[in-house]
Parts: C-alpha cells; sequence; structure tokens
C-alpha cells in the first residue's frame, strides 16, 4: 500500500542550526502539508501546498521555515535557525484531490533541539 | 478560527465495556475525519463523515456525524486492549487546505 515516507525518523541539532526534514509524499497526490506535534499536545497545521507554492500557513509558519518540492517526489521543510521550542514531532502529510479529502500521514520525524 | 474540542481526554476503561468519545466544532463543516495515533506513531485514518447523519462502523468503533450540532461521536463497544491508542477527530479547514484537530482522547483499557 502506497504511504508517505519521512526521513531522517530522529533529528538532533544544536539551538540556530538549520535543519532539513524530508518527505515523500504518496506518489499520484497532489496536496502536501506538514503539521507538528509538540510532546502530549494536539497536532498542528504549519502549511499545506499545492501546485508548486503555498495555499495556506500558520502563524507558527514564521520566516524561520521554508518549504520546497525540489523534485517530482521530494517535499521538504527547512527551518533556518532553529530554537528549543521547535523540539516537536514534525508530520508530513498528503492528499489527492476528490472529495474525501483524506490526508495520509507519515511516521514523523522527531525534532531535538538542544 | 476553527475549534475542535474532544472529551475526555483522558478515558481509562474495563475490557468489554463501552464508551462514547465526542469531538465538538465551532463551525460549520461537512467533513470531519477520525485518527488513532499509537504512541511514537504516525496518524492513522480511521473514518471520514462526508455528510449530515453519516455513520461509519469498522469492528468495535462506530463513528458518526451531525453536522446541525457540529458534532461527531466515536463509539466503542465491548472494549479490548489492542484499541488503547490516543484518537483524533479533524475537521477540513474552510478551504480545504488543512486539518484542525482536536486534543486527542488518549483511551486506555485494561484487560
Amino acid at each position: 500500500e502506497p504511504e508517505v515516507t519521512q526521513t531522517p525518523s530522529h533529528q538532533v541539532t544544536q539551538m540556530g542550526q538549520e535543519v532539513i526534514l524530508r518527505c515523500v509524499p504518496i506518489s499520484n497526490h497532489l496536496y502536501f502539508y506538514w503539521y507538528r506535534q509538540i510532546l502530549g499536545q494536539k497536532v498542528e497545521f504549519l502549511v499545506s501546498f499545492y501546485n508548486n507554492e503555498i495555499s495556506e500557513k500558520s502563524e507558527i509558519f514564521d520566516d524561520q521555515f521554508s518549504v520546497e518540492r525540489p523534485d517530482g517526489s521530494n517535499f521538504t521543510l527547512k527551518i533556518r535557525s532553529t530554537k528549543l521550542e521547535d523540539s516537536a514531532m514534525y508530520f508530513c502529510a498528503s492528499s489527492e484531490e476528490g472529495e474525501k479529502n483524506i490526508q495520509y500521514f507519515g511516521a514523523g520525524t522527531r525534532l531535538s533541539v538542544l | 478560527e476553527l475549534k475542535v474540542e474532544q472529551n475526555p481526554l483522558f478515558l481509562s476503561m474495563q475490557e468489554g465495556k463501552n464508551y462514547t468519545i465526542y469531538c465538538n466544532y465551532s463551525t460549520t463543516s461537512d467533513r470531519l475525519y477520525w485518527y488513532r495515533q499509537d504512541p511514537g506513531k504516525s496518524l492513522e485514518s480511521l473514518f471520514v463523515l462526508l455528510s449530515n447523519g453519516a455513520v461509519k462502523q469498522e469492528g468495535r468503533l462506530m463513528a458518526s456525524l451531525d453536522t446541525k450540532a457540529r458534532l461527531s461521536t466515536l463509539h466503542i463497544t465491548a472494549a479490548v486492549h489492542d484499541l488503547s491508542a490516543t484518537y483524533f477527530c479533524a475537521v477540513d479547514g474552510y478551504n480545504f487546505n488543512k486539518f484542525y484537530f482536536g486534543s486527542g482522547t488518549k483511551l486506555n483499557v485494561k484487560p
């Protein structure tokens, strides 16, 4: 069964460093998303991406964040200068066009900022 | 901003018992989703409810949607330990570009 894959599964970084989280969405999907989940809290929307541009972003998604689809398969989230409070699980999701709009989630990348 | 509230946040129950998780949301939406999350894992899609009165069942779980009341329920029948997980409901944003998630209900089914 097709699935969303994310790498790495765990990323440890020093505060102030740049990180890139990688995702390979399901191949025929057209909509891509990033969410984050701080430990023990709810899943929060960061950004959605369609047709090679951001379609919506949340207040969390400030200038330190960017997304890119560098080729036909990868979808990346970059954090330019990480802060302690960026420590969270980051989930990538994708969905196809259609009535149901089910978002399929990857297994996540746990980001630990020290 | 659209708000989604779940209750209870924690639920500890014995095997064999029935219980219901509630999900309220703050604005009109015809689509509601239920996900399951095991510790340290991703979110697994359980149900998609696309219209008022929709009811879906899978095994011991049944989900329903009342768009007029802005309420969805996830009913657990004769719980078993394998159902222990955190359950999230989510609602589409206005332009279907994002999900708003509830806080989750952490279910612990005791043998």
